[in-house]
This record gives C-alpha cells, structure tokens and sequence, in this order.
C-alpha cells in the first residue's frame, strides 16, 4: 500500500530537548516536504527536499532541521524545541513536481506539544 | 509572492445541494499547479482534484469540479450533491511548476458543514 508514515502520532514534551519526527514514503517519490498546521493559519511549509542531499526552506523554517540521506526518510528535527512549535505536523511527498498533476500524499500527521 | 486566499471560515449547505468554495490565488510563476484538499475531522489530508495553469478545461473528478477563472486568479471547488460525509476543512493549494519555485502554498482553510 502507497503510504506515507510519521512516528510519533503524539508527542508531549518540554522546551529545550531535541526531538525528532520521523518521515518514511514507499512511493519512490523524489520531493517531500515538512508542514505545520494551527488554527486559523492553514498548512505552512517548513522545508522541502527535492532528491537525495537537496533540501530547501518553505515559509517557516525557523528552529527546524532537516535531512535527506535516503530517498525514502525525511526527518524532522527539532534542536531546542519551544512553545511556540506547539502545532500538528505532516510530512508529504509527491512525484517530482515539475511534472503537473502530482498530488502530494500525507503522513497522518504529529500533533507535538511542547511545555 | 505566492499566495493563496480563502475568504470563507466556514460555510453551510444542505444535503444534496451544492457548494462552492472560494479559492482566489497569487503567483508571478507562468505555470503553476492549484490543488484541492480535503481534512475530516479525523485529520488526514486527502487530494481530491487538481487544475494545471495551462489546463483547456475545468478539472473534474466525480461530484468535484474546478471553476478555474484565469484571468480572475480563482480556483473554486464545486461540490454537487453535498453528503454528511462531506463536513470537513476543505484547503485550496498551489505550486509552482518548472520554475524552480517548488513551494507549495496553502490557504487558511474553509469548514464545511453539512446539514441533514
């Protein structure tokens, strides 16, 4: 089955201690991408990575990291998590998207609470 | 800048009519992707129709249609005979294509209920 899987599902934890959120697509899909969602803002893009080794910014990078050592993993990394990064993420992937029509497929998503 | 805006919070609609969702976009890129999602309140996101900037017609995809106005800048989701399974976040997206923007933009989201 075509998926995209997020660990955790739920996570709880205190400001300052690094975490990461998993990412894994089975699809062979080259881009993915790392979105927070929170009331009243939409879906907003954190980072996206085009292939293997090539990452680039969205609109709220801001004290978030990322990786692209396998084309199948996208992690996640929050180095000093704060309050404010409280939020329901999702990672996607999709074909490359220069080729119209591909839709991106979501992770079931991680709501992070951080106190 | 990229931009994607969508007036409407939330919106009401008997079961069995239809509804449309407004989706009004930005974008300085010659060709670009828009997007429909669809979040239940069981938080999945799921793709529901796509419209190419360069498309001839309007997208279809069974009882979901695309009101693609170009020249207006709008993508508006059409929903013909609305179901109670139809209540949910409804997200109108966009990306560029070919341009080297591959961002993708969402809007803030509109409710959809579904009134038996």
């Amino acid at each position: 089955e075509a998926q995209v899987t997020q660990n955790p599902r739920y996570l709880i934890t205190v400001t300052g201690k690094k975490l990461t959120v998993t990412c894994s697509q089975n699809m062979n899909h080259e881009y993915m991408s790392w979105y927070r969602q929170d009331p009243g803002l939409g879906l907003r893009q954190i980072y996206y990575s085009m292939n293997v080794e090539v990452t680039d910014k969205g609109d709220v990078p801001e004290g978030y990291k990322v990786s692209r050592k396998e084309k199948r993993n996208f992690p996640l990394i929050l180095e000093s998590p704060s309050p404010n990064q409280t939020s329901l993420y999702f990672c996607a992937s999709s074909q490359y998207p220069g080729q119209g029509a591909s839709e991106a497929f979501f992770g079931q998503g991680t709501r992070l609470t951080v106190v | 800048a990229q931009k994607i805006t969508q007036t409407q919070p939330g919106m009401f609609v008997q079961e069995k009519e239809a509804v449309t969702l407004d989706c009004t976009y930005d974008t300085s890129d010659p060709s670009y992707g828009l997007f429909w999602y669809k979040q239940p309140s069981s938080g999945e996101m799921i793709f529901l129709i796509y419209q190419g900037s360069y498309d001839q017609q309007n997208a279809t995809e069974g009882r979901y249609s695309l009101n693609f106005q170009k020249a207006r800048k709008s993508a508006n989701l059409v929903i013909s005979a609305s179901q109670l399974g139809d209540s949910a976040m409804y997200f109108c997206a966009m990306r560029g294509l070919g341009s080297g923007t591959y961002k993708y933009i969402f809007g803030t989201g509109t409710r959809l209920k579904v009134l038996a």
